[in-house]
């Protein structure tokens, strides 16, 4: 049930784009954003409730495309400060338990 | 300062040696969750909680406990710890109405090693 990411990992120049892919084998309701620098906690970026629906947040959007159960973050000119590790966060419907996904590495170098 | 606070951060122990790791949080949220991280496998939920004497089961109940007294507070117990509960733990907490709406707020986590 845990929904899963596609890459594991990824290593951008700054201001390249990256696009990190979320699946899920079960139907939606909403999907969540988190970023996690090492050692920290994650932190919230933005939720997506709507089947097509898009939004931004700075640099970084998402698209949620809930016929095909999927989500995709897009991070564009990428920054250093974009480090971290990206999850997503799925609900099924209003039950409240909550599936996170493996998570995509993300690292920019100068 | 809106903030999930956990403690301990850090705790070495010794198998079979009862534990508790505190959670409390000053937002009023109706809400709260742990969740465990290991390498390669994200974050999981262990349990949740909607209201006060209100818990679920997540996705990785077993050797865990729960219990919410009071809205603010919703302490993490292994009763007999293993050492395959060696992980770091995170606190949640959110506000409650439809729950796909809502972000969650974390504590700094708690590291466990259990010898």
């Amino acid at each position: 049930q845990q929904p899963v990411q596609s890459p594991q990992a990824v290593i951008l120049r700054e201001g390249e784009d990256a696009v990190i892919n979320c699946s899920s084998s079960k139907a939606l309701y909403s999907v969540h954003w988190y970023r996690q620098k090492h050692g920290e906690a994650p932190v919230f970026l933005m939720i997506l409730l709507k089947g097509g629906e898009q939004k931004g947040h700075e640099k970084i959007s998402a698209s949620f495309n809930e016929k095909k159960q999927q989500s995709s973050l897009y991070l564009t000119a990428s920054q250093l400060s974009y480090s971290g590790t990206y999850f997503c966060g799925t609900e099924r419907n209003t039950g409240n338990q909550f599936y996170f996904g493996t998570g995509t590495s993300l690292t920019v170098i100068p | 300062e809106a903030q999930v606070t956990q403690n301990p951060r850090y705790l070495i122990t010794v198998t079979g040696k009862k534990l508790t790791v505190t959670c409390s949080q000053n937002m009023n949220h109706e809400y709260m969750s742990w969740y465990r991280q290991d390498p390669g496998l994200g974050l999981r939920q262990i349990y949740y909680s909607m209201n006060v004497e209100v818990t679920d089961k997540g996705d990785v109940p077993e050797g865990y406990k729960v219990s919410r007294k009071e809205k603010r507070n919703f302490p993490l117990i292994l009763e007999s710890p293993s050492p395959n509960q060696t992980s770091l733990y995170f606190c949640a907490s959110r506000r409650g109405g439809p729950s796909g709406n809502q972000p969650q707020h974390f504590g700094d986590g708690t590291r466990l090693s259990i010898l």
